[in-house]
C-alpha cells in the first residue's frame, strides 16, 4: 500500500498568512494526488485535484503543485473560514490512502 | 445537483450486523465507481473500498475484507455497505462518496456499536 505522510501535524496561522502543507507518497503516484479540507463535523470536501487542478467554487487562494511523490497544498493569504483538517489522497491506485492530515488552527 | 443522501445514525448491539445505505441523484449512477470511507472520531480518513455500478465490480482495503461488503442496487441507484460482526472498533462515521476523484460526499451515517 502507498503511505501517505503529511506534515507539519498541526499549524497555527494569522489570517492573511500563506502557508504550505505537505504531502509525501511512499512511492510515485504521479499526478494523482487529491487535496480535501475538512471542516469539524462535516463532510470533507474536494479541494484540488490532480495535484494542481482547480476545483469550482474553491476560492483561487488554494493551489497545488509538485510530482511523483512530493506535494505541497498551499494557501495564500488565509481566512478564518479556513480552519479545519486538510488531508491529500493516493489517487493512483487501490487501496486509495490517506494522509493522515494537516490541522490548520487560526491565531 | 448531484447528492448523495446517507442516514443519519444507526445504533447496533455488538456481534450484530448493519446495512448501511447511499441513495444517489443528479447524476447517472453507472457512470461513477463508489467508495466508502471509515472516520473514527477524532480520527482521520480511511478508504474501505469500492464499487463499479456498471458491473458490481469490488475491491476492497485488505483490512476490512471479511468486515465490509458492497453492493448497489441500479434500479434505485442506491449502494449499499454491510458490515458484519460488529464490535466497539466499528463505531465511527461511514461516509460514501463518488468518482476516481471523490468530489461528491454524503453526510456520513454515524454507526454506534453498544448493548
Amino acid at each position: 500500500d502507498i503511505v501517505m505522510t503529511q506534515s507539519p501535524a498541526t499549524l497555527s496561522v494569522t489570517p492573511g498568512d500563506r502557508v504550505s502543507l505537505s504531502c509525501r507518497a511512499s512511492q510515485s503516484v504521479s499526478d494523482y494526488l487529491h487535496w480535501y479540507h475538512q471542516r469539524s463535523h462535516e463532510s470533507p470536501r474536494l479541494l484540488i485535484k490532480y495535484t494542481s487542478q482547480s476545483i469550482s467554487g474553491i476560492p483561487s487562494r488554494f493551489s497545488g503543485s509538485g510530482s511523483g511523490s512530493d506535494f505541497t497544498l498551499s494557501i495564500n493569504s488565509v481566512e478564518p473560514e479556513d480552519v479545519g483538517v486538510y488531508y491529500c489522497q493516493n489517487g493512483h491506485s487501490f487501496p486509495y490512502t490517506f494522509g493522515g492530515g494537516t490541522k490548520l488552527e487560526i491565531k | 445537483q448531484v447528492q448523495l443522501q446517507q442516514p443519519g445514525a444507526e445504533l447496533v448491539k455488538p456481534g450484530a450486523s448493519v446495512k448501511m445505505s447511499c441513495k444517489a441523484s443528479g447524476y447517472t449512477f453507472n457512470s461513477n465507481w463508489m467508495h466508502w470511507v471509515k472516520q473514527r472520531p477524532g480520527q482521520g480518513l480511511e478508504w474501505i473500498g469500492t464499487i463499479d455500478p456498471s458491473d458490481s465490480y469490488t475491491s476492497y482495503n485488505q483490512k476490512f475484507k471479511g468486515k465490509a461488503t458492497l453492493t448497489v442496487d441500479t434500479s434505485s441507484s442506491t449502494a449499499y455497505m454491510q458490515l458484519s460482526s460488529l464490535t466497539s472498533e466499528d463505531s465511527a462515521v461511514y461516509y460514501c462518496t463518488r468518482g476516481g476523484v471523490l468530489d461528491y460526499w454524503g453526510q456520513g451515517t454515524t454507526l454506534t456499536v453498544s448493548s
